[in-house]
């Protein structure tokens, strides 16, 4: 079946440090993939649609120039936290779907920050 | 797309048969039906999804309600490892490119040895 890799699966670095985090369809194209950031004991939230060739849609709220996602395969998406801070700690997780089907999610990245 | 509403938490007993319940009573007559679960520390996974008839498949059943405002995702014998947070999402199917899938606080089910 359709599988989403999603690499780190975790991340400890220093505050100020970026940290880009990958995430790819393995045996599908996607020209649209969903980045969503969980906190403990929360759902998932929506940070940003990431649509392949063209700039991504952030969610109300989401700072664009601290969460740069780009999009320029069909295959592959990444998220880079810029200057990342201990606010910024959290789960992050992605997921894209070959055409109407359901989607896949990445295993997520934990992302801890110093 | 068109809310949903779960309970807080569940708890089961192993072996034992569990009922998820899930209002979605603006449903429209396209919006599919999709259950993912969470395990802890993992990303979400696809459990099963429907229309309008029940569905099977080797991870559970979906019976959705004749005027389609409720489904319940069923666990036929819950195990430890069925132990997740399990939400029921509504999926547009005229949406296409613009689905943009949304979570609510989902049901954590609880299950004891």
């Amino acid at each position: 079946g359709a599988v989403v890799s999603q690499h780190p699966s975790w991340v400890i670095c220093k505050s100020g440090t970026s940290v880009k985090i990958e995430c790819r369809s393995l045996d599908f194209q996607a020209t649209t993939m969903f980045w969503y950031r969980q906190f403990p004991k929360q759902s998932l939230m929506l940070m940003a649609t990431s649509n392949e060739g063209s700039k991504a849609t952030y969610e109300q709220g989401v700072e664009k120039d601290k969460f740069l996602i780009n999009h320029a395969s069909l295959t592959l998406s990444t998220l880079t936290v810029t200057s990342a801070h201990p606010e910024d700690s959290s789960f992050y997780i992605c997921s894209a779907a070959p055409g109407s089907q359901p989607q896949h999610f990445g295993d997520g990245t934990r992302l801890s920050i110093l | 797309d068109a809310k949903t509403t779960q309970p807080n938490s569940m708890e089961s007993n192993e072996e034992e048969p569990v009922h998820l319940p899930c209002n979605h009573s603006t449903i429209s007559g396209t919006d599919y039906i999709h259950w993912y679960r969470q395990l802890p520390s993992q990303g979400p996974e696809y459990v099963i999804h429907g229309l309008t008839s029940n569905v099977n498949n080797r991870m559970a059943s979906l019976a959705i309600a004749e005027d389609r405002k409720s489904s319940t995702l069923i666990l036929h014998r819950a195990t430890l490892r069925d132990a997740a947070v399990y939400y029921c999402i509504l999926r547009d199917g005229r949406s296409g490119g613009s689905y943009i899938p949304t979570f609510g606080r989902g049901t954590s089910l609880i299950v004891h040895p």
